[in-house]
């Protein structure tokens, strides 16, 4: 069955230091998404990526974070100066369908990330 | 008023026991909706869609009241293994793209 792959699963980092978190899509998916879990709490949506474009990011998507693909297969979600509130578990997801009302999105195993 | 609203829980339960958990959503325009797994430290997983005529999979059972706003999950005969996070999930069409709203989860805890 194919998945959505998700490297590193836990990534430690020093606070003010840049993280760069990799996604590798289902192969014919269009649609990305990143969404984060912070420990206890609800998962929150940041962004959502089509045509090699934003379409729709959340509040918490700040200028701190950006998102790229950068060739056919990769999915990052970099965010450049860390703070410990972005301590949290990362699930990038896909879809085939960005607009299908029931369209299931695929999530990744996440990336737990850990700012010290 | 929170976008997807559930009852924390947790619930404990026998196994073999009936369990239904309730869901509200406050915005009037939500496309779609979902019943999502999660295990602990995992992605979330769905597992059911909700359609306005309710639907059925096995022991699972949802339903959904537009007038309401209301969603629900029905889970019949408890298993050990269905212990885990049920989220609620709501797909908001926005921006001309559709994007998930989850609910804070239900704790389900099904012991022997």
């Amino acid at each position: 069955e194919p998945e959505v792959t998700q490297t590193p699963s836990h990534q430690v980092t020093q606070m003010g230091q840049e993280v760069i978190l990799r996604c590798v899509p289902i192969s014919n998916h269009l649609y990305f998404y990143w969404y984060r879990q912070i420990l206890g709490q609800k998962v929150e949506f940041l962004v959502s990526f089509y045509n090699n474009e934003i379409s729709e990011k959340s509040e918490i998507f700040d200028d701190q974070f950006s998102v790229e693909r950068p060739d056919g297969s990769n999915f990052t979600l970099k965010i450049r100066s860390t703070k410990l509130e972005d301590s949290a578990m990362y699930f990038c997801a896909s879809s085939s369908s960005g607009t299908g009302v029931y369209t299931e999105a695929f999530f990744g195993q996440g990336t737990r990330l850990t700012v010290v | 008023r929170k976008e997807v609203e559930q009852d924390p829980g947790p619930f404990n339960v026998p196994e073999g026991a009936t369990v239904a958990f309730n869901c509200t959503y406050s915005n009037s325009a939500s496309q779609s909706f979902f019943w999502y797994r999660q295990d602990c430290r995992k992605e979330p997983k769905l597992l059911m869609s909700v359609y306005s005529s309710g639907n059925e999979d096995g022991r699972f059972t949802a339903q959904l009241n537009r007038a309401s706003q209301y969603i629900s999950l029905l889970i019949r005969d408890s298993k050990l293994s269905d212990s885990a996070t049920y989220l609620c999930v709501v797909r908001m069409f926005s921006g001309g793209y559709n994007k998930l709203i989850f609910g804070a989860g239900t704790r389900l805890a099904v012991h022997p």
